[in-house]
């Protein structure tokens, strides 16, 4: 079957830096994804990995490993205003995205 | 409008009644989907649209049904709602499928409650 695996939550203090896992088991594989879901809103858009490496983009990158079938997404220089969800998802070999239930991010002053 | 509406923003239905929502995308994008989302659980996929004049079934179609007549618009159909579909439904699209880099964009979600 497909799968995502993501932590329920996570804590982190303001100005540091965290790194949140996600691994997957999909039928085929077309890219990772990871988006960013504030309370009460709409997930959006972070990060896409199709190829082994890491992608940065600003104070977030993420890291994809196909042979693992790994992916984490770094937070550097945390804010408050980065408290939120951040999903995971894979792109199956139907070209339909696979979603993790989410890591719900709390920042602590 | 820019980006994608969705309507209405929240309500509350009684089980048995008919209902749809309605999705509305501005950004000229081929495909288009439907996503319920529960607490504790990833989005799950209801129903999807390649292009204009073809639809798909999702992970979780039963009891739902869609349309795509124009680019557009893909409103999501509940013929008689029940409680277990009481959810945040959202509508998303993008530029075409396997278009990864683009990722899918979001509209802002349906509340609904069925009791």
């Amino acid at each position: 079957g497909q799968n995502i695996d993501q932590p329920t939550e996570m804590t982190a203090t303001e100005g540091a830096i965290v790194q949140i896992n996600c691994t997957y088991q999909t039928s085929g594989f077309n890219g990772l994804f990871w988006y960013q879901q504030h309370a009460g809103e709409a997930p959006t858009f972070l990060s896409y990995n199709v190829l082994d490496g890491l992608e940065e983009k600003g104070r977030f990158s993420s890291f994809l490993s196909r042979s693992k079938g790994y992916s984490y997404l770094l937070l550097k220089e945390l804010q408050m205003k980065d408290s939120a969800s951040y999903l995971c998802a894979a792109m199956d070999s139907n070209y339909q995205l696979i979603w993790g239930a989410g890591t719900k991010l709390i920042i602590k002053p | 409008i820019a980006g994608i509406t969705q309507a209405p923003t929240s309500q509350i239905l009684a089980a048995g009644r008919r209902m749809t929502l309605r999705c509305t995308q501005d950004m000229r994008h081929n495909a288009m989907y439907w996503y319920r989302q529960d607490l504790g659980l990833g989005l799950r996929l209801i129903h999807y649209s390649n292009t204009a004049g073809t639809t798909g079934k999702g992970e979780v179609p039963d009891g739902y049904s869609v349309s795509r007549a124009n680019t557009d618009d893909f409103p999501l159909t509940l013929a008689s709602a029940v409680p277990s579909q009481t959810s945040v439904y959202f509508c998303a699209s993008s530029e075409g499928v396997g278009t990864s880099g683009g990722g899918q964009f979001f509209g802002p979600g349906t509340r609904l409650t069925v009791l």
